[in-house]
This record gives C-alpha cells, sequence and structure tokens, in this order.
C-alpha cells in the first residue's frame, strides 16, 4: 500500500499569512491527489483534486502542487475561516489512504 | 442539491452486527460509485470501501483492515447506499461518511454526508 505522510502535523499562523502544507506518498502517485479541509465537528470537504485543480466555489486562495511523491497545499491569505485540518488523499491506486492531517490554527 | 444523510449508527456491544443507511438526492445515485470513510474519536480519514454501479457489476472494494467483517451494498430502486459491519469491535467506534466518487477511477470525494457515530462499548 502507498503510505501518505504530511507536515508539520499542526501550525498556528496569523491572518494574512501564507501557509503551505506538505504532503508525500511513499511511491509515485503521479497527480492524482487530492486535499481536502475538515472544519471541527464538520465533514470533510474537497478543495484541490489532480494534485491542482480548484474544486468548484473553493476560494482561489487555496492552491495546490507537486507530482509523484511530493506535494504542497497553499493558502495564500489566511482568513479565520481557514481553521481546520487539512487532508490530502491519494488516488492513484487502491486502497486510497488519505495523510495523517495538518491542523491549522489561527494566532 | 447533492445530499447524502447517514442513519443508523448508535452503541452496540462487542461482538454485534450493525447497518449503516446512507439516503441520496439530487444527483444520478445508480450511475454514481459510492465510498464509506470513517474517523474514530479524535483521529483522521479512513476509507473504509467503495461499490460500483450495477451496471459495472456492483463491485466492491475494502481497505484491507475491514475485508470480510464488512459489506457494502445498494438498493439503486431507494437510492440509499449501505454499510453492514459484523463483529463489531472497539477500534470501529468513528464516525461512519457516505461519499460520492468523483467518476469511475477517479477516486476523490466531492460530496459527503454528515456522518453518523457508531460507538462500541460493553
Amino acid at each position: 500500500d502507498i503510505q501518505m505522510t504530511q507536515s508539520p502535523s499542526a501550525l498556528s499562523a496569523s491572518v494574512g499569512d501564507r501557509v503551505t502544507i506538505t504532503c508525500r506518498a511513499s511511491q509515485s502517485v503521479s497527480s492524482w491527489l487530492a486535499w481536502y479541509q475538515q472544519k471541527p465537528g464538520k465533514a470533510p470537504k474537497l478543495l484541490i483534486y489532480k494534485a491542482s485543480s480548484l474544486e468548484s466555489g473553493v476560494p482561489s486562495r487555496f492552491s495546490g502542487s507537486g507530482y509523484g511523491t511530493e506535494f504542497t497545499l497553499t493558502i495564500s491569505d489566511l482568513q479565520p475561516d481557514d481553521l481546520a485540518t487539512y487532508y490530502c488523499q491519494q488516488y492513484n491506486s487502491y486502497p486510497f489512504i488519505f495523510g495523517p492531517g495538518t491542523k491549522v490554527d489561527i494566532k | 442539491e447533492v445530499q447524502l444523510v447517514e442513519s443508523g449508527g448508535g452503541l452496540v456491544k462487542p461482538g454485534e452486527s450493525l447497518t449503516l443507511s446512507c439516503a441520496a438526492s439530487g444527483f444520478s445515485f445508480s450511475n454514481a460509485w459510492m465510498t464509506w470513510v470513517r474517523q474514530a474519536p479524535g483521529k483522521g480519514l479512513e476509507w473504509v470501501g467503495r461499490i460500483k454501479t450495477k451496471t459495472e457489476g456492483g463491485t466492491t472494494d475494502y481497505a484491507a483492515l475491514v475485508k470480510g467483517r464488512f459489506t457494502i451494498s445498494r438498493d439503486d430502486s431507494i437510492n440509499t447506499l449501505f454499510l453492514q459491519i459484523n463483529s463489531l469491535n472497539t477500534e470501529d467506534t468513528a464516525v461512519y461518511y457516505c461519499t460520492t466518487v468523483k467518476g469511475p477511477f477517479e477516486d476523490y470525494f466531492d460530496y459527503w454526508g454528515r456522518g453518523t457515530l457508531v460507538t462500541v462499548s460493553s
């Protein structure tokens, strides 16, 4: 199975900051990577698919990049509403493993 | 508007069985691949399994941890997805989410229900 890691596991940043989260796969997943946002007490929400494609309705301050084994999710202008845990997920091959998550806190 | 509403969770004893349901609306359910994802309290997301459309044989795939104990099925006549869980143990305690799969072999999850909590305890 492909294993996924994320770093950092948690971060705290100020409103307006640029935040970057890294996701690594144990073997290449090509561009088959998605990012989700989960706010406290809520279901996850799809943000990015195919590594860099923004899901409809998602603010443009979210962006994704990467290929193969290393990917990043960037929030360019952190807002209070972005307080959440962010998960990556590979869908290159079954089983479709999620990363362990990165908790983003607002200072 | 796509809606997924899970039900059937609750408090169960170890060794018991449970069937969760997910009522779908707002899209062509019969043409959709569907997935269950679970989340233990305070933990991350865990893919449980998926089911393809009846046209594609209704084939199911499961995570290794649950294979043999979990069964995913669907009833397209009532737009409902099911997850049967047998021999429940405390490690099955989690919120279970029903999700749509974006498309065949595009196994990312674009719509999610609110989830139903299963608590396994004696």
